[in-house]
């Protein structure tokens, strides 16, 4: 079936540091490709998406790029902050999967300043 | 306005006890789920209405059932209560069953004593 897998946390990185969030998907046919962002104690937000191959998806400084060739989806920030602290979640969405979205487990971010 | 919002935030409640949360959605959209996040921070699927219809069950003991009275809405009732039922409970909602992205509520935090 289809999965996701998302590089192991936590993720320590010092404030304007380079961010690599690593993820790799299986999955059949074409799916589109989201990351969501959990702040302490809230729900999920969307943070980005993309939904064929090479799209790239952007916001809040936040780049991802769908790479069919690699079943890749890394997320990558140029300079991160204190406030970016969270845990990302990469996922998937089939296009015959009822809207069903699959997650990886989750790459917890602490930023330090 | 809260898009999707759910309520309790924080529900403690004993061993064999019944609850429900309730979900509701102001999206306008057609398509409700309910996901479990567990202790590791891990997103499963557990249910999705389509315009009040169940579409996806994805092998939940049949101590919880979902109910759309309608497609704004959807409760999720637990029946006798486990500890193994302790976990974070999101309410999520999407345009349609296609692959697009689902929006979330801010959870609900079930504590089984």
């Amino acid at each position: 079936g289809d999965s996701v897998t998302q590089m192991e946390g936590p993720v320590t990185l010092s404030e304007e540091a380079f961010l690599t969030i690593n993820c790799t998907y299986t999955a059949t046919g074409y799916p589109s490709l989201f990351w969501y962002v959990q702040y302490p104690g809230e729900g999920l937000q969307l943070l980005l998406k993309a939904t064929k191959a090479d799209d790239k998806g952007s916001n809040k400084g936040f780049e991802a790029t769908y790479r069919k060739e690699t079943t890749s989806f890394h997320l990558e920030k140029g300079s991160v902050q204190v406030s970016d602290s969270a845990v990302y979640f990469c996922a998937l969405n089939g296009r015959f999967e009822g809207g069903k979205l699959i997650f990886g487990q989750g790459t917890e971010l602490s930023v330090k300043p | 306005d809260t898009a999707v919002s759910q309520t309790p935030k924080y529900l403690v409640t004993q061993m064999g006890n019944d609850k429900s949360i309730k979900c509701e959605q102001n999206l306008g959209h057609d398509t409700m789920y309910w996901y479990k996040q567990d202790s590791k921070k891990f997103l499963k699927i557990m249910f999705s209405y389509n315009n009040k219809e169940l579409i996806i069950n994805e092998t939940v003991p049949n101590r919880f059932s979902p109910k759309s009275p309608d497609k704004a809405h959807l409760n999720l009732h637990i029946n006798s209560l486990e500890l193994g039922d302790s976990a974070v409970y999101f309410c999520a909602s999407s345009i349609g069953t296609g692959n697009t992205e689902a929006f979330f509520g801010q959870g609900t935090r079930l504590t089984v004593v």
